[in-house]
């Protein structure tokens, strides 16, 4: 069963880029069955989908977030990250990496912008 | 865009009643269409994918029909683990996009 974790700093500065990273075990990164996506919670509401990667390494990227949202894969280290640059208090969340296909998700992380 | 409403925003109901939830989605979905449950401080768990199939190790008190743009969760019997927040959730092919619904928080009445 694949198991996700979701690593990184717990508070970001306002402006400053969020850098997050999912480790996946139990299961190849590489597969070509799955993609792996970032959703976000901010506190109290409800889930937005951040983005997608897939086995082949192209991205889809939420419309309202795509000039600010990179995701990558590094295969080497059975990962892939998230970076959400230009942030502002708006983007207080608890980022879950996932495989949606699947149903498989990290536990979340709660990042808080704040100076 | 594809946009999802759920209807009702809360049900209240007691252990043992039926709990039946709507998602309506703003086009045709086909059957591309998954429910979570969350609960508090939890990550979603899914229960159906592909509008109708239960995930794995999920009860068979849970159940999914629709396909379109109408789909319905169904929780025939409530346990007291199943009060809590449902989200449906799309998946559109091209390009490829995930849509979840503002989310059926059913709570104990």
């Amino acid at each position: 069963q694949l198991q996700l974790q979701e690593s990184g700093p717990g508070l970001v500065k306002p402006s400053e880029t969020l850098s997050l990273t999912c480790t996946v075990s139990g299961g190849s990164i590489s597969s070509s069955s799955y993609y792996w996506g970032w959703i976000r919670q901010p506190p109290g509401k409800g889930l937005e989908w951040i983005g997608s990667i897939y086995y082949s390494g192209s991205t889809y990227y939420n419309p309202s977030l795509k000039s600010r949202v990179t995701i990558s894969v590094d295969t080497s280290k059975n990962q892939f990250s998230l970076k959400l640059s230009s942030v502002t208090a708006a983007d207080t969340a608890v980022y879950y990496c996932a495989r949606p296909g699947g149903g498989d998700w990290g536990q979340g992380t709660l990042v808080t912008v704040s100076s | 865009e594809i946009v999802l409403t759920q209807s009702p925003a809360t049900l209240s109901l007691s252990p043992g009643e039926r709990a039946t939830l709507s998602c309506r989605a703003s086009q045709s979905v086909s059957s591309y269409l998954a429910w979570y449950q969350q609960k508090p401080g939890q990550a979603p768990r899914l229960l159906i994918y592909d509008a109708s199939n239960r995930a794995t190790g999920i009860p068979a008190r849970f159940s999914g029909s629709g396909s379109g743009t109408d789909f319905t969760l169904t929780i025939s019997s409530l346990e007291p683990e199943d009060f809590a927040v449902y989200y449906c959730q799309q998946r559109s092919n091209w390009p490829p996009r995930l849509t979840f619904g503002p989310g059926t928080k059913v709570d104990i009445k």
